[in-house]
């Protein structure tokens, strides 16, 4: 099945720092891209929608300039969670939905677990 | 809104136990309805999806779900799980006119060797 890989899985950082992360479709090109945030014993709420060459569209309650996303190319979308705090840790997940896909079958990056402090 | 939810948190099975985890959904038109399963240390996999059609489903690795509309039910069954079946289920619908997902809460099954 189709692979989407996000990087980096795990990271540490210090307040008020910025962290980048990345997820790629690996065999597969992505016309829309989707980021999820999964809090502890909660389920995945969707951050935004992320379609390549225009900008992201977020959901309620996101602030967009603090988790700012980029769709760069049809294989690469990146989330960079900036001036993070420690409210900001959590489980990020991202999915993607191939190009001429129909069926609205989404495939799911390993997720990547931000922890600051 | 729109709205999935799954009611059973954690489910503790023996090898060999039937599973029946539950799922409903909230909106009254066309729906599209997933499950997929997050293995320890794993990415989400789709486990089996409806779109149209006969509802009963079956997916990969024994698994089945039916859908069920006038009970706005999307259960997902097994009729002998495995050890290896430990995971954490989850239940999603595509939010009508979109390709978003709408997830439940999840459930995680530990299943006793």
């Amino acid at each position: 099945g189709a692979v989407v890989s996000q990087h980096p899985s795990w990271v540490i950082c210090k307040s008020g720092t910025s962290v980048k992360i990345e997820c790629r479709s690996l065999d597969f090109q992505a016309t829309t891209m989707f980021w999820y945030r999964q809090f502890p014993k909660q389920s995945l709420m969707l951050m935004a929608t992320s379609n390549e060459g225009s900008k992201a569209t977020y959901e309620q309650g996101v602030e967009k300039d603090k988790f700012l996303i980029n769709h760069a190319s049809l294989t690469l979308s990146t989330l960079t969670v900036t001036s993070a705090h420690p409210e900001d840790s959590s489980f990020y997940i991202c999915s993607a939905r191939p190009y001429g896909g129909i069926t609205g079958e989404l495939f799911f990056g390993e997720g990547s677990r931000l922890t600051v402090l | 809104a729109q709205s999935v939810s799954q009611h059973n948190h954690h489910v503790i099975l023996s090898e060999a136990a039937s599973l029946e985890l539950g799922c409903n959904y909230s909106y009254g038109g066309t729906v599209n309805l997933f499950w997929y399963v997050q293995y320890p240390g794993q990415h989400l996999q789709l486990l089996l999806k409806y779109f149209s059609g006969d509802p009963l489903v079956k997916g990969i690795k024994g698994f089945e779900a039916e859908f069920i509309k006038s009970k706005f039910s999307f259960n997902l069954r097994k009729p002998s799980v495995q050890w290896s079946d430990t995971a954490e289920y989850f239940c999603a619908s595509l939010l009508s006119g979109t390709y978003k997902y709408i997830f439940g809460t999840g459930t995680r099954l530990k299943v006793l060797a």
